[in-house]
């Protein structure tokens, strides 16, 4: 079993529709992180969590929200979608270990019409 | 928001060449440097870690290098094969926040 879980894995909505996408992880990371990957311009950081009451925004928090359920949960919600947050979507975890080695999920692509 | 930078943005190659590319990265406040490997319809993976300046690190056909002082760092790939296509990440640490900033990345196409 995959150790850093999406869902869903796809998803097309419209516009003006509120989404969550959800992310969960066995491997009893405390650090959690979202990020969004458009054509050209890598990985951006969404939010971040370090442990369960530690949530942070990242470079393009704007539209999005976090909840950080329990140690390996850490969803994202669109609260009102719209067609330039269409992307693809990574969750990924690590360990602080000081080097912080990044453990990423499947990722979610999400198509706002 | 800081600048992490990969070039080239792309590159083909044929099979058995070797070939390099390069992450450029802020100079003060270093705390670690990773490379990622990122194949088509996968998630990325890491590859490596480097702290400290002058590090090398290796894992087969691939290694890189690390210039902390200047701000840069190498990733070789010796004998491409077309299993090495892929986009390789960069992504830089600082002392500051200590969570990772990624270069857009470098897409590599070897073709047979």
């Amino acid at each position: 079993d995959a150790d850093v879980t999406q869902t869903p894995r796809n998803r097309i909505t419209k516009t003006g529709k509120r989404i969550m996408l959800e992310c969960s992880q066995t491997k009893g990371h405390d650090r959690m992180y979202w990020y969004r990957q458009d054509p050209g311009l890598g990985l951006r950081l969404i939010y971040y969590s370090f442990d369960v009451k530690d949530i942070n925004k990242g470079e393009i928090s704007d539209g999005y929200s976090v909840s950080r359920q329990a140690q390996a949960k850490f969803s994202l919600s669109l609260e009102s979608a719209i067609p330039n947050q269409t992307a693809l979507y990574f969750c990924a975890t690590s360990d602080g270990d000081g080097t912080d080695t990044q453990y990423f999920g499947p990722g979610t692509r999400l198509t706002v019409l | 928001i800081l600048n992490v930078e990969q070039s080239p943005q792309s590159l083909h190659v044929q099979e058995g060449d070797s070939t390099n590319f390069t992450c450029s990265f802020p100079s003060s406040n270093f705390y670690a440097l990773h490379w990622y490997r990122w194949e088509t319809a996968k998630s990325p993976e890491a590859l490596f870690v480097m702290t400290l300046n002058g590090d090398e690190k290796k894992k087969g056909r691939i290694s890189a290098t690390l210039n902390t002082k200047e701000g840069y760092s190498y990733l070789y790939i010796k004998g491409s094969q077309p299993e090495d296509s892929a986009t390789y990440l960069c992504a830089f640490i600082g002392g500051g926040s200590y969570i990772p900033t990624f270069g857009r990345g470098t897409s590599l196409i070897v073709h047979p």
